[in-house]
């Protein structure tokens, strides 16, 4: 398997723009979900999914950022408009049937000018 | 939530040892571990389900103590291929399938 697939891997965009994540999960891995990492706050759980459902969304910072799963192989993590804050690296990572170990994407690093 | 990890950083030398701690003030279900390198993703290392248990990967091993919502992550004869941020991750009896990390722990092994 390819393993966990993120684009684009780095996106650059000015203040107010829309923005739009992508991950495609292993096949066959039931949840999925979205990090945001920064120096000063960590790994940070955005929002999880398993069957395609959200089950937690607490971690959204605001109404600005919005996710959706409309299958089993597709995610996104939509930031409008965007915000210089929102400058960070977005993970996704899948996990299935081996006791919830999470396979990471390799990121999109997002920087908001 | 967010489960506590010391130390913030350390540094060690080639064959020396280290312990990372991590710690909750929530009853865990389990605790996990993942490692992140410089501009790479996190990468899991294991997984410690219950309480006493203690894994193995490598030369590192991690005990899990239930009572004390503790986890302790061992690195013995450390290589440089070790070096990277050390990263818990809890999840609790309510919502197992939702994991927490903590701030990191960032380990530099050197020459």
């Amino acid at each position: 398997d390819a393993g966990v697939i993120q684009s684009p891997r780095h996106e650059v965009t000015e203040m107010g723009q829309e923005v739009t994540l992508r991950c495609k999960p292993i096949s066959g891995h039931d949840y999925l979900f979205w990090y945001r990492q920064t120096m000063m706050r960590g790994l940070e759980l955005l929002i999880y999914f398993n069957n395609n459902v959200p089950i937690d969304d607490s971690g959204m910072p605001e109404d600005r950022f919005s996710a959706k799963m409309p299958n089993a192989s597709f995610s996104t993590l939509k930031i409008q408009p965007s915000e210089p804050r929102d400058s960070a690296v977005y993970f996704c990572a899948s996990s299935g049937t081996e006791g919830n170990i999470q396979y990471f994407g390799a990121g999109t690093r997002l920087s908001v000018l | 939530q967010q489960p506590v990890q010391s130390p913030q950083a350390v540094i060690l030398r080639e064959g020396e040892d280290a312990v990372i701690n991590c710690s909750s003030s929530k009853a865990l279900y389990s605790v996990h571990w993942y490692r992140q390198k410089h501009g790479e993703a996190p990468v899991f290392l294991m997984i410690l389900l219950k309480g006493g248990e203690q894994k193995g990967h490598e030369k590192i091993s991690a005990s899990f103590n239930e009572k004390k919502q503790q986890s302790s992550l061992y690195l013995t004869a450390s290589q440089l291929s070790y070096s990277g941020t050390y990263f818990c991750g809890t999840a609790f009896k309510t919502s197992y399938d939702k994991v927490i990390f903590g701030p990191g722990t960032s380990l530099s092994v050197i020459p």
